[in-house]
């Protein structure tokens, strides 16, 4: 069964600590994205990875940055966590494919992270 | 402007019955792709339905079907014969050659099933 793992389902972590998301995928994807969801935004991308060592600015970037050392793990990383990112963080992964219509995308179960 | 739109925040129905989830949808690409994400109170997002823009044919999965209608810039969601189950977000989303592998979102309609 195709899985993405998130390391965590809730965080609660202070103002200004250095916050790491981690996101694991053992299928194989090349792709990666992190996406921040809040009610009545629906989902915004933040960060996204088509390759080790790869990234992409998303939506949303400011306050984020990622890493992307192995093709299975995807993290992301708050360098200074403020009370504005109390959000549920949603990892995903999908496959490189040539058709551009479709890149069906698998998610983790989500973390819900709250800053103090 | 790329743009994913669903005007319904929240819909309500009884069990049994069919309902209709709204999504239009905004590229100026010929090739497209449309998918419907199901996110119950858990959080995770779950697959349900994909639609690319040549497909002559309206996709249907058990009862989730989608109404395709490329002129209007529309790909609605119908689910028949509701269950409490099916109680969860339900999530429009496109994929176009411009996002690349992006996917982009619409902001979500809440679905209430009641008994």
């Amino acid at each position: 069964d195709v899985k993405v793992t998130q390391s965590s389902r809730y965080l609660v972590k202070r103002t200004g600590e250095k916050v790491f998301l981690e996101c694991v995928q053992d299928m194989d994807h090349e792709n990666m994205f992190w996406y921040r969801q809040d009610p009545g935004l629906g989902l915004r991308l933040i960060y996204f990875s088509y390759d080790v060592k790869m990234k992409e600015k998303g939506d949303i970037p400011e306050g984020y940055s990622v890493s992307r050392e192995k093709k299975e793990r995807f993290s992301l990383i708050l360098e200074s966590a403020s009370t504005n990112q109390t959000s549920m963080y949603l990892c995903a992964s999908s496959l490189f494919s040539l058709a551009a219509s479709y890149n069906e995308q698998f998610f983790g179960p989500g973390t819900r992270l709250t800053v103090l | 402007a790329q743009k994913i739109t669903q005007t319904q925040p929240g819909m309500f129905v009884q069990e049994k019955e069919a309902v209709t989830l709204d999504c239009t949808y905004d590229t100026s690409d010929q090739s497209y792709g449309l998918f419907w994400y199901k996110q119950p109170s858990s959080g995770e997002m779950i697959f349900l339905i994909y639609q690319g823009s040549y497909d002559e044919q309206n996709a249907t999965e058990g009862r989730y079907s989608l109404n395709f209608q490329k002129a209007r810039k529309s790909a609605n969601l119908v689910i028949s014969a509701s269950q409490l189950g099916d109680s969860a977000m339900y999530f429009c989303a496109m994929s176009t050659y411009q996002a690349g592998t992006a996917l982009i979102f619409g902001k979500g309609t809440t679905l209430s099933v009641s008994s």
